[in-house]
């Protein structure tokens, strides 16, 4: 079975802080992606990557970065969280079409 | 052009009973539709997809049917058990792109 971890279930930060939240796929997928869902909006693409060292913005990339060093690992970054970026942010592994998806983590900025 | 339209937001439905949910698309590029399960604090997880080329794809309970013409696709849950209770996302994609999800739908089947 795919697995994708994402590193934390649950996390609180500060208003301000830089946030790192670390996926890692055991698959050996090309493509990465992270989504931000929020109710009544459904799952909103932020960025993706279809290699290493690559990435591409997506829908909402505004207020957000990632790193691919490594194939198997794809980090979303909040270099300064704010509150409007509370939320559930999903991490998916991907061999081409169908996406397989982490558990989830629920931040809330405060 | 980029949207995937999803309804109703949320179903109730009795147990036995069938589900129905339905999106529609406009970009006549995207040429592959899953539809995606979510469980409380779970991610989401591919239940089921069809491509353009088949009106009608089955795995078990669970349909796919699909209206080219009128770029229209739904899930039908037949005999619907509380078991099935969650949110129900549909998606559309270029095949080899990102997908584009719809805004969900929240399914509750009671006993």
């Amino acid at each position: 079975d795919v697995k994708v971890t994402q590193s934390s279930r649950y996390l609180v930060k500060r208003t301000g802080e830089k946030v790192f939240l670390e996926c890692v796929q055991d698959m050996d997928h090309e493509n990465m992606f992270w989504y931000r869902q929020d109710p009544g909006l459904g799952l909103r693409l932020i960025y993706f990557s279809y290699d290493v060292k690559m990435k591409e913005k997506g829908d909402i990339p505004e207020g957000y970065s990632v790193s691919r060093e490594k194939k198997e690992r794809f980090s979303l970054i909040l270099e300064s969280a704010s509150t409007n970026q509370t939320s559930m942010y999903l991490c998916a592994s991907s061999p081409g079409v169908a996406a397989f998806f982490g558990q989830g983590t629920r931040l809330t900025v405060v | 052009q980029q949207q995937v339209k999803q309804s109703p937001q949320s179903l109730i439905v009795q147990k036995g009973g069938i589900s129905i949910i339905n999106c529609a698309y406009e970009n006549t590029a995207f040429d592959y539709f899953p539809w995606y399960q979510q469980f409380p604090g779970k991610g989401p997880a591919l239940l089921i997809a069809i491509r353009p080329d088949v009106s009608e794809k089955k795995e078990g309970r669970f349909t796919i049917s699909f209206n080219k013409s009128a770029k229209q696709f739904s899930l039908h849950i037949m005999d619907s058990q509380p078991g099935d209770s969650a949110t129900y996302f549909c998606a559309a994609s270029p095949y080899t792109d990102k997908l584009i999800f719809g805004t969900g739908t929240r399914l509750q089947v009671f006993p």
